[in-house]
């Protein structure tokens, strides 16, 4: 079974300012299946990126996805008030969700 | 527009069963498949499986086996999630979401549900 490890935890920052979230793989993962979904309390996730860097339909371009083998990342360029959320990143065809990583404003 | 509706909030005593419903519309409901994933109060995502609406084919989440069956209506697009031998915790926020690529269960979810919470408690 793959794990999919998140860090940080939570990750305190400005708006304006970039956020780096890792996704780390227990072993090596297809970058075809790797997603990242977004959620806001009290709604459900919603998918930003796909095949690790390919955004879906309607994400601005301040969301860019990276990383092959073991190590993907989600970069913010630069943080809206609406992005301040907890972010998941999945393998899809293994069915696996990484533990999360919230992003609070500081 | 793609919208996955959900049935309303449930409250079940341990041992019981409940079913939720995942009524799809704006898309050919049988072209794609529906996964399920639950969400306990103030934790993450847990994947719960999947069921091919086109061919009726099911993977479920290794620790649901046997408690869990998915099952869908192509003749009204909907979908269903049904969970026996209810425990506390199984008390969560279930989601159906569609799985965004034609005719393949290997896809990311695109378009989710609202959610329905599933209360289990005596």
């Amino acid at each position: 079974e793959i794990v999919l490890t998140q860090s940080p935890g939570t990750l305190s920052l400005s708006p304006g300012e970039r956020a780096t979230l890792s996704c780390r793989a227990s072993q090596s993962v297809s970058s075809s299946y790797l997603a990242w979904y977004q959620q806001k309390p009290g709604q459900a996730p919603r998918l930003l990126i796909y095949g690790a860097s390919s955004r879906a339909t309607g994400i601005p371009d301040r969301f860019s996805g990276s990383g092959s083998g073991t190590d993907f990342t989600l970069t913010i360029s630069r943080l809206e008030p609406e992005d301040f959320a907890v972010y998941y990143c999945q393998q899809y065809g293994r069915e696996t969700f990484g533990g999360g990583t919230k992003v609070e404003i500081k | 527009q793609v919208q996955l509706v959900q049935s309303g909030a449930e409250v079940k005593k341990p041992g019981a069963s409940v079913k939720v419903s995942c009524k799809a519309s704006g898309y050919t409901f049988t072209s794609y498949g529906i996964s399920w994933v639950r969400q306990a109060p103030g934790q993450g995502l847990e994947w719960m499986g999947w069921i091919s609406a086109y061919n009726g084919n099911t993977n479920y989440a290794q620790k649901l086996q046997g408690r869990v069956t998915m099952t869908t209506d192509t003749s009204t697009s909907t979908a269903y999630m049904e969970l026996r031998s209810l425990r506390s915790d199984d008390t969560a926020v279930y989601y159906c979401a569609r799985l965004g690529w034609v005719a393949t269960t290997t896809a990311p979810s695109d378009y989710w549900g609202q959610g329905t919470l599933v209360t289990v408690s005596s």
